[in-house]
Formats: C-alpha cells, sequence, structure tokens
C-alpha cells in the first residue's frame, strides 16, 4: 500500500546538537517530495521541496535534506538546532496529485 | 501579502449540530484546498478547487460535508450533522499554480471539538 512513514513520533534533541528526521515512503514511483513545519496554534510552513536533479535540497531555516532512492527516504537534517525549532514537522509525498503527509515528528528541545 | 485567514480558530459543538468555517485565501491565488487534521496524525486532503470548481473531492464525505466557493475567491467548507469523529483542526491552503505539487500557503486552521 501507498504510504508515508515518519518512524519518530517525538524527538528531543539539545540546543546546538546536529538534527535529523527519518521520513520513508512507499509509492511505486518517485514522488515529489516536501518537509512542513507547523508551530503550535500555526499553519503549515514549506520548509523545502524536491522534484528532481540534485539529491541534496537546501530549504529555510538552516534546514537540509536528502533523497535517496535505493532507501526511499527523503531525511531532513540540520547542523545545529535552535530553540525555536521547536515544532512538528511533517514529510509529504505528491503522486500524480494525490498529496499524502506523514503522521508527522514532534521536535522538543532542550536548553 | 496577508497570508491565508480562517474563522472561527476554535468552535465547539454537540454531535448532530452543524458548523461552518471560512477561508480566505492569498489574494490572486487560484487553487484553494481544504484539509483535515486529526490530532496525532498528518494532514488529509478533503478538497481543492480551481478558481470555483472542484479539481478533487474524492476524500471528502459527501454525505455530511459540503464546500463551496462561489465567486472563486474565499470558500466555506460545512458539517452536517457533525460527528464525534469530526473533531480535528480543519486546514485551508492555497497556491497560484494549479496542481497539488506546487508550493501551498496554509492558513491557522480552525480546531473543531465535537462533544
Amino acid at each position: 500500500a501507498q504510504s508515508v512513514t515518519q518512524p519518530d513520533i517525538h524527538i528531543t534533541v539539545s540546543e546546538g546538537a546536529s538534527l535529523e528526521l527519518r521520513c520513508n515512503y512507499s509509492y511505486g514511483a518517485t514522488p515529489y517530495l516536501f518537509w512542513y513545519v507547523q508551530s503550535p496554534g500555526q499553519g503549515l510552513q514549506l520548509l523545502l521541496k524536491y522534484f528532481s536533479g540534485d539529491t541534496l535540497v537546501q530549504g529555510i531555516k538552516g534546514f537540509e535534506a536528502e533523497f535517496k532512492r535505493s532507501q526511499s527516504s527523503f531525511n531532513l537534517r540540520k547542523p545545529s538546532v535552535h530553540w525555536s525549532d521547536a515544532a512538528e514537522y511533517f514529510c509529504a509525498v505528491v503522486v500524480l496529485d494525490d498529496m499524502r503527509f506523514g503522521a508527522g515528528t514532534r521536535l522538543t528541545v532542550k536548553p | 501579502e496577508a497570508g491565508v485567514a480562517q474563522s472561527p480558530r476554535y468552535k465547539i459543538i454537540e454531535k448532530r449540530q452543524s458548523v461552518a468555517f471560512w477561508c480566505n485565501p492569498i489574494s490572486g491565488h487560484a487553487t484553494l484546498y481544504w484539509y483535515q487534521q486529526i490530532l496525532g496524525q498528518g494532514p488529509k486532503l478533503l478538497i481543492q478547487f480551481q478558481n470555483n470548481g472542484v479539481v478533487d473531492d474524492s476524500q471528502l464525505p459527501k454525505d455530511r460535508f459540503s464546500a463551496e466557493r462561489l465567486k472563486g475567491v474565499d470558500s466555506t467548507l460545512k458539517i452536517q450533522p457533525a460527528k464525534l469523529e469530526d473533531s480535528a483542526v480543519y486546514l485551508c491552503a492555497s497556491s497560484s499554480l494549479q496542481g497539488i505539487a506546487y508550493e501551498q500557503y496554509f492558513g491557522p486552521g480552525t480546531r473543531l471539538t465535537v462533544t
């Protein structure tokens, strides 16, 4: 079945530490890939997207993500987390105009 | 530029009552989306409009949910009658280009609680 999986429901990191959020998808074709962030009480904001080309994608707020076709993954990374990065992060995929979101990963940042 | 506006921000109703949500997209954005986000889950697309026409409503529970975008600008999503399982955040998004692959701008959402 087609699906988007974010294996980590909740992650806690210390401020200044590196971060990696995982996203795996199960689709027959290579989808378009997105990462969104949702702060409490706010709508979703697009961090970055991958359509084709360079598999390492740079986004806003210092985030980057790498598409790995062999692993069907699109993991989000940040080298140094700031307290303001605490939020919910959603991976999303689009195949044939059908957009599916993962269940999200909640990020807590410790001082 | 102003973002996507939604109202109300919060709504509490009893089951079997009706409720309506309003969305005003970013000016000039032809495509408008309504999503349902149940607690602990990612958003699920309910309906997509291109101007005032429906592009995709395959996941809209049409026996109780309806949506319209009469003048191709703002939109209303209605639930009648509401069920307990409709408790969720309802997100509206808009984009300037057709096709769900293009960047969508989200409103803050309406949190619905059905008791």
